[in-house]
């Protein structure tokens, strides 16, 4: 089945506690993207990439790292996290980036920073 | 810079009644227009993209919207809703940027449909 997961799909953490959310597609998809989304603001990317080994920021990079070592996965790391972190994450991906690519979306990851 | 306004954060409406779901984008350049569904718990799916072509796009699930450039929107409806429509709705434009096409959230309506 063509999907793209999320692991894990619940995190309650501590502020500055290290953590990753892993992001996989089997799709051979080339772009991959972080979404947050908070009431009343939609999502806002924070970082993408076009392909293996090129990423670059969106809208809210701020706090946030990510890589692209495989063209399959696409973590996203929070070095420090803090509690204006406290979110629901999608990670999304899609075949190309232009053209009115349709964009295939994981079933979030709702964090919780104490 | 591109933005989309969904003028309606919370829809409530009766099974079997149409609805309307409203989204005015703003733009210099042509667009790509996107609706994709939340439901509960999940990610977010394709309901109907506009490209080119016709104005008046048919989705998934019975919905249609269509493209208004003169008015800048894209406005999603349903001749008659089910329980089952009960989700989150996000409206999108694609930016035709240098490098690749950005794609712009609204910031979502909630539909609640009432048995």
């Amino acid at each position: 089945e063509a999907q793209v997961t999320q692991n894990p799909r619940y995190l309650i953490t501590v502020t500055g506690k290290k953590l990753t959310v892993t992001c996989s597609q089997n799709m051979n998809h080339e772009y991959m993207s972080w979404y947050r989304q908070d009431p009343g603001l939609g999502l806002r990317q924070i970082y993408y990439s076009m392909n293996v080994e090129v990423t670059d920021k969106g809208d809210v990079p701020e706090g946030y790292k990510v890589s692209r070592k495989e063209k399959r996965n696409f973590p996203l790391i929070l070095e420090s996290p803090s509690p204006n972190q406290t979110s629901l994450y999608f990670c999304a991906s899609s075949f190309g980036q232009g053209v009115g690519e349709t964009q295939y979306f994981g079933p979030g990851t709702r964090l919780l920073v104490l | 810079a591109q933005s989309v306004t969904q003028l309606d954060s919370q829809v409530p409406v009766f099974e079997e009644a149409p609805v309307e779901l409203r989204c005015n984008y703003s733009s210099s350049v042509s667009v790509y227009l996107f609706w994709y569904v939340q439901y509960p718990n999940q990610g977010l799916q394709l309901l109907l993209k506009y490209l080119s072509g016709s104005t008046l796009v048919k989705g998934i699930n019975g919905f249609e919207a269509e493209f208004n450039k003169s008015q800048t929107s894209f406005h999603l409806r349903k001749p008659s809703v089910h329980i089952s429509d009960t989700a989150e709705y996000f409206c999108a434009v694609s930016d035709h940027g240098t490098s690749y096409d950005k794609v712009i959230f609204g910031p979502g309506t909630s539909l609640s449909v009432i048995p």
